[in-house]
């Protein structure tokens, strides 16, 4: 797997405010997978992105991958509460899953 | 279900004690793999098997074993529990192509005293 730097590492919004949280790596990604955890729970699957520059959206959730595959971002509009956890990115390797890296993760907190 | 199930959900042991963390999937995934979450150092993984007899150093591996006789089961085996050992452990598996999602399991926490 590839190695991702994830940023911020916290982040606390107030009910209804947007949120972004950045995975940047310094080699190309073969893809990026984004996951979220909520607290107490494991890591859930959102979504994958693999073409460069390419964009997917899951309700108020956007996701992009960069031009030259070195970066992704999440973004969410109009945070609710049940958006509470942590976020992680990851990528895979050239040829198959293997050695995972996951980020730091963002954990995100909302103010009611 | 389409399901990872990891025993026990939470365990506290003394050190030095052995013991095993079991994984189970009924997915019929070639690729597994524990990972290790602790505060501030988000998911690092610890083994990771891509088959049956097949396992590979992940980044954290000092202290751990695993095996892989049988497709279904991982499981995570401490032979001389230490403190630092304290932590969350995630089992996950997925097939082996690198776009596959992680199915994850719901988590052993493991308190080492």
């Amino acid at each position: 797997g590839q190695q991702v730097m994830q940023i911020p590492q916290y982040q606390h919004v107030q009910e209804g405010e947007d949120f972004t949280t950045y995975c940047n790596s310094s080699t190309t990604l073969s893809n990026i997978q984004w996951y979220k955890q909520r607290p107490g729970g494991h890591p859930v699957f959102l979504i994958q992105l693999v073409k460069s520059g390419e964009v997917k959206k899951q309700k108020r959730l956007t996701f992009q991958f960069g031009e030259a595959k070195k970066n992704s971002s999440l973004h969410i509009t109009a945070t609710q509460t049940t958006d509470v956890g942590t976020y992680f990115c990851t990528s895979g390797g050239d040829f198959g899953n293997e050695k995972l890296t996951f980020g730091t993760g963002t954990r995100l907190t909302i103010i009611p | 279900e389409a399901q990872v199930t990891q025993n026990p959900r939470y365990l506290i042991t003394v050190t030095g004690k052995k013991l095993t963390v079991t994984c189970s999937q009924n997915m019929n995934h070639e690729y597994m793999s524990w990972y290790r979450q602790d505060p501030g150092l988000g998911l690092r993984q610890i083994y990771y098997s891509m088959n049956v007899e097949v396992t590979d150093k992940g980044d954290v591996p000092e202290g751990y074993k695993v095996s892989r006789k049988e497709k279904r089961n991982f499981p995570l085996i401490l032979e001389s529990p230490s403190p630092n050992q304290t932590s969350l452990y995630f089992c996950a598996s997925s097939h082996p192509e690198s776009n596959s999602p992680l199915h994850f399991g719901n988590g052993t926490r493991l308190t080492v005293t």
